[in-house]
């Protein structure tokens, strides 16, 4: 089945550090990719929705310049915490659909989990 | 976004039947159901998803209700790896958007 790939798997950084997680469909090829941050014992929230080629789309409430998203190819998106500070230490996952036709799954990476100290 | 109910929590013992209920009354007729879980420090990951037909495959079943308004997930035979968040959606021509979903336990 379609494979979806993060990297890195976990950070530890100090605070004020800009972190870079990659998304990569690994087996077909994705226009939009999706990106989700999820705190303890909460459920996923969507951040944005990345395009190849073009800007991504984000949600209300989550800070663009923040939250730099990627998208130049079709097998890659990448999300970029920039500045982090503890309060952006969550578990961030990617996910991509290898269909235009929204009702197919949507399929996930298995998240990177950020601590920023 | 057209919204889903699901129990908290539920509990089954292993190698039994589970049946993993969800309500979505504001369901319209272009929505899918969706049913993904997510084991503990994982991605969610997908289970199945279904229109207006009953559906099946490897690792589940999806029961849907003649009015659409309600669905059941079916694991035949639920094993200690089958413990997990299971969430049900609806998909219209967004990206999933998660509830709370149902934490499910299985009992040795």
């Amino acid at each position: 089945g379609a494979v979806v790939s993060q990297h890195p798997s976990w950070v530890i950084c100090k605070s004020g550090t800009s972190v870079k997680i990659e998304c990569r469909s690994l087996d077909f090829q994705a226009t939009t990719m999706f990106w989700y941050r999820q705190f303890p014992k909460q459920s996923l929230m969507l951040m944005a929705t990345s395009n190849e080629g073009s800007k991504a789309t984000y949600e209300q409430g989550v800070e663009k310049d923040k939250f730099l998203i990627n998208h130049a190819s079709l097998t890659l998106s990448t999300l970029t915490v920039t500045s982090a500070h503890p309060e952006d230490s969550s578990f961030y996952i990617c996910s991509a659909r290898d269909s235009s036709y929204h009702n197919q799954p949507q399929h996930f990476g298995d998240g990177t989990r950020l601590s920023i100290l | 976004d057209a919204k889903t109910t699901q129990p908290n929590s539920m509990e089954s013992n292993e190698e039994e039947p589970v049946h993993l209920p969800c309500n979505h009354s504001t369901i319209s007729g272009t929505d899918y159901i969706h049913w993904y879980r997510q084991l503990p420090s994982q991605g969610p990951e997908y289970v199945i998803h279904g229109l207006t037909s009953n559906v099946n495959n490897r690792m589940a079943s999806l029961a849907i209700a003649e009015d659409r308004k309600s669905s059941t997930l079916i694991l035949h035979r639920a094993t200690l790896r089958d413990a997990a968040v299971y969430y049900c959606i609806l998909v219209r021509n967004t990206p999933l958007v998660f509830g709370k979903g149902t934490r499910l336990s299985v009992i040795a």
